[in-house]
C-alpha cells in the first residue's frame, strides 16, 4: 500500500543545533515528495519539493531535504534551528493520483 | 489577498445540524482539494476537483459529506446531520495545474457538540 511514515512524533532540539526530521514512503516507484510546515491555527506552508533530478533540494527558511531512493527516504534538515522553527512538520507524497498523502507529522520543540 | 481563503474560521454545531464550509481558491487555480485533519493527525484526503468536475471523492467518509464547485472557482463542503466524529479542521487547497504544489488555506475548525 502507498503510505508515508514519519517515525518521530515529537523532537526537541536546542536553539542553534542541527535538525533532521525523518520521512519514509512505501511505493513501487519514485513519488513526488514534499515537506510542509504548520504553525498552530494555521494552514500548511510548503517548505520544499522533489520531483526528479538533483536529490538534494533546497527550500525556504534555510531547510533542505535529501531524497535517497535506496532507503525510500526524504529527510528534512536544517543546520541551525531558530526558535521560530517550532511547529508541526509534515512529509507528503503524490503517488501519481493527484492527491497528497501525508504522514502523521513531527512536532518540533525548540529549547533556549 | 492572494491566498486560499476559507470561511468560517470556526464553526460550532450541535449534533444533527447541517454545516457548509466555504473555500475561495487562488484565482486561476484549476485544482481544488479538501482535506480533513483530526487533532494530532496529518491531513486526510477527502475530495478533489479539476475546474468544476469532481474527479475523486474516494476520501469522503460517508454519504453525509458532499462537496461542490459549480463554476470551477469557489467550493463548498457540506456535512449533513453532523456527528461528534466530524469534529476536525477542514483544509482546502488549490493548485495551478496537475501535480503543482498545493497552496493551503488556514482551515475551518468544526466542533460538533
Amino acid at each position: 500500500a502507498q503510505s508515508v511514515t514519519q517515525p518521530d512524533i515529537h523532537i526537541t532540539v536546542s536553539e542553534g543545533a542541527s535538525l533532521e526530521l525523518r520521512c519514509n514512503y512505501s511505493y513501487g516507484a519514485t513519488p513526488y515528495l514534499f515537506w510542509y510546515v504548520q504553525s498552530p491555527g494555521q494552514g500548511l506552508q510548503l517548505l520544499l519539493k522533489y520531483f526528479s533530478g538533483d536529490t538534494l533540494v533546497q527550500g525556504i527558511k534555510g531547510f533542505e531535504a535529501e531524497f535517497k531512493r535506496s532507503q525510500s527516504s526524504f529527510n528534512l534538515r536544517k543546520p541551525s534551528v531558530h526558535w521560530s522553527d517550532a511547529a508541526e512538520y509534515f512529509c507528503a507524497a503524490n503517488f501519481g493520483n493527484e492527491k497528497l498523502t501525508f504522514g502523521t507529522g513531527t512536532r518540533l520543540t525548540i529549547i533556549p | 489577498g492572494a491566498g486560499v481563503s476559507q470561511s468560517p474560521r470556526y464553526k460550532v454545531a450541535k449534533r444533527g445540524q447541517d454545516v457548509a464550509l466555504r473555500c475561495d481558491p487562488i484565482s486561476g487555480h484549476v485544482s481544488l482539494f479538501w482535506y480533513q485533519q483530526a487533532l494530532g493527525q496529518g491531513p486526510e484526503f477527502l475530495t478533489y476537483f479539476q475546474n468544476e468536475a469532481q474527479l475523486d471523492k474516494s476520501g469522503l467518509p460517508s454519504d453525509r459529506f458532499f462537496a461542490e464547485r459549480p463554476e470551477g472557482s469557489v467550493s463548498t463542503l457540506k456535512i449533513q446531520r453532523t456527528q461528534q466524529e466530524d469534529s476536525a479542521v477542514y483544509l482546502c487547497a488549490s493548485s495551478l495545474e496537475r501535480n503543482s504544489p498545493l497552496h493551503f488555506g488556514n482551515g475551518t475548525r468544526l466542533t460538533v457538540t
